[in-house]
């Protein structure tokens, strides 16, 4: 079946430093989401991807999806306190397309010291 | 606007003892729907989810159950709780296939 791979599982800079998290996937995916989990929280949609080699931003926030559709990133530029957190991509497969072709990484935790 | 409701927010519970968590959606209709459990500190996994009322689809085999009594009404549950079903349960709708998930706030169960 399809799987996710999300990299790094955890990152600690120094605030104002940048941060970027990568996401594979085994398959050419359709869609990636990108999610935002702050501790204790529960997981919040960021931004979707659709097109091959799209980029889009938030503010401090860049989201890439490659060409191949096969991979993507997230970079954030000089990190704040508030951005801390787990980051999750998720991608829809083509394989499916139903409900349950939703596949999630495992999450990259930001932490931020001050 | 869409609004998503789950409960209870915290639960303690034996084991053997039976769970019953429920999710509401207002302001849509025919909405998709899922259970997402969480360990702690690790990615989700999707449980259960449905495109309808009565359709359930499990994605793992487990002592947990899902139901969909009414359109924009999700329950979770198990008759006998093993220590290994202890975390986070995350509910959460789509307006589509592939758009994007709306999850509640969460229920955070500790089997002991």
């Amino acid at each position: 079946g399809q799987q996710v791979m999300q990299i790094p599982q955890y990152q600690h800079v120094q605030e104002g430093e940048d941060f970027t998290t990568y996401c594979n996937s085994s398959t050419t995916l359709s869609n990636i989401q990108w999610y935002k989990q702050r501790p204790g929280g529960h997981p919040v949609f960021l931004i979707q991807l659709v097109k091959s080699g799209e980029v889009k931003k938030q503010k401090r926030l860049t989201f890439q999806f490659g060409e191949a559709k096969k991979n993507s990133s997230l970079h954030i530029t000089a990190t704040q306190t508030t951005d801390v957190g787990t980051y999750f991509c998720a991608g829809f497969g083509y394989s499916g397309g139903g409900a349950d072709g939703l596949t999630f990484g495992k999450g990259t935790h930001l932490i931020i010291q001050p | 606007s869409q609004t998503i409701h789950q409960w209870p927010a915290t639960l303690v519970q034996p084991v053997g003892s039976p769970l019953s968590l429920e999710c509401t959606v207002e302001g849509t209709s025919n909405p998709n729907l899922y259970w997402y459990r969480q360990a702690a500190g690790r990615g989700l996994q999707l449980l259960f989810y449905s495109v309808g009322i009565g359709q359930i689809s499990s994605e793992v085999p487990q002592n947990l159950s899902a139901s969909r009594p009414q359109d924009r009404q999700f329950i979770l549950s198990s008759k006998k709780l093993l220590l290994s079903d202890s975390g986070f349960y995350l509910c959460a709708w789509s307006p589509g296939v592939t758009g994007e998930l709306f999850f509640g706030e969460g229920s955070r169960l500790t089997v002991l």
